[in-house]
């Protein structure tokens, strides 16, 4: 199995400041023929399902706010919030789909400071 | 817009069979995505149990694969969970979701199971 690793496991940033979570997987979630990384980044929100952020690693799914932005390739990825508002709050986290079983990083607490 | 809701339920004893049913709307269960299963558990790990496809392809996590079965029915637009000789380590959120080639694109509200005498 791909094990992936989060980082932080909680974050506590100002409004308006900078939050930026990172993801590591056990090997590389590259697919070389389309070069394209099977990583996305997930919001929940207290009893509610999971929301796709991002897929393909860095590309913001439709209806996602521009301050949130995905990078890396490979094993190492990192979702960034810009300019952190009040309704960012939740417990972030990152999936691989290169491979099954699809594996879940352990989430990333987002608090206000 | 697609939508995916859960139904079963909500508690089951101790060595029986969690069964669970997700019914799909807005999109065909015949199209060229997956249909899977993820729990999560009151610790908050999120797992994925496996995934569909509508010819009844299936894939499993290794760690649940003895104990499931997803099934599919057409017909009905929907795809169902079998988990049997379930303990109390069982007791999770249950979510169905569509598996696109962006990922888990789209999501039930998720259901609470209750492993319990």
């Amino acid at each position: 199995d791909i094990v992936m690793t989060q980082s932080p496991d909680s974050l506590a940033v100002s409004l308006g400041e900078r939050a930026t979570i990172n993801c590591k997987s056990s090997q590389s979630v590259l697919y070389s023929s389309n070069n394209k990384n099977n990583l996305g980044w997930y919001q929940q929100k207290p009893g509610q399902p999971p929301k796709l952020l991002i897929y393909w690693a860095s590309t913001r799914e439709s209806g996602v706010p521009d301050r949130f932005s995905g990078s890396g390739s490979g094993t190492d990825f990192t979702l960034t919030i810009s300019s952190l508002q009040a309704e960012d709050v939740a417990v972030y986290y990152c999936q691989q789909f290169y491979s099954t079983p699809y594996t879940f990083g352990q989430g990333t607490k987002l608090e206000i400071k | 817009q697609v939508q995916l809701q859960e139904s079963g339920p909500g508690l089951v004893k101790p060595s029986g069979t969690l069964s669970l049913t997700c019914a799909v709307s807005g999109d065909s269960i015949s199209s060229r995505n997956w249909w899977s299963w993820v729990r999560q558990s009151p610790g908050k790990e999120v797992e994925w149990i496996g995934e569909i496809y509508h010819s009844g392809s299936t894939n499993y996590n290794p760690s649940l694969k003895s104990r499931v079965t997803i099934s599919v029915d057409k017909s009905k637009n929907q795809f169902s969970l079998k988990l049997t000789s379930v303990t109390a380590a069982d007791t999770a959120v249950y979510y169905c979701a569509r598996v696109s080639a962006k990922g888990h694109d789209y999501w039930g509200q998720g259901t609470l199971v209750t492993v319990s005498s």
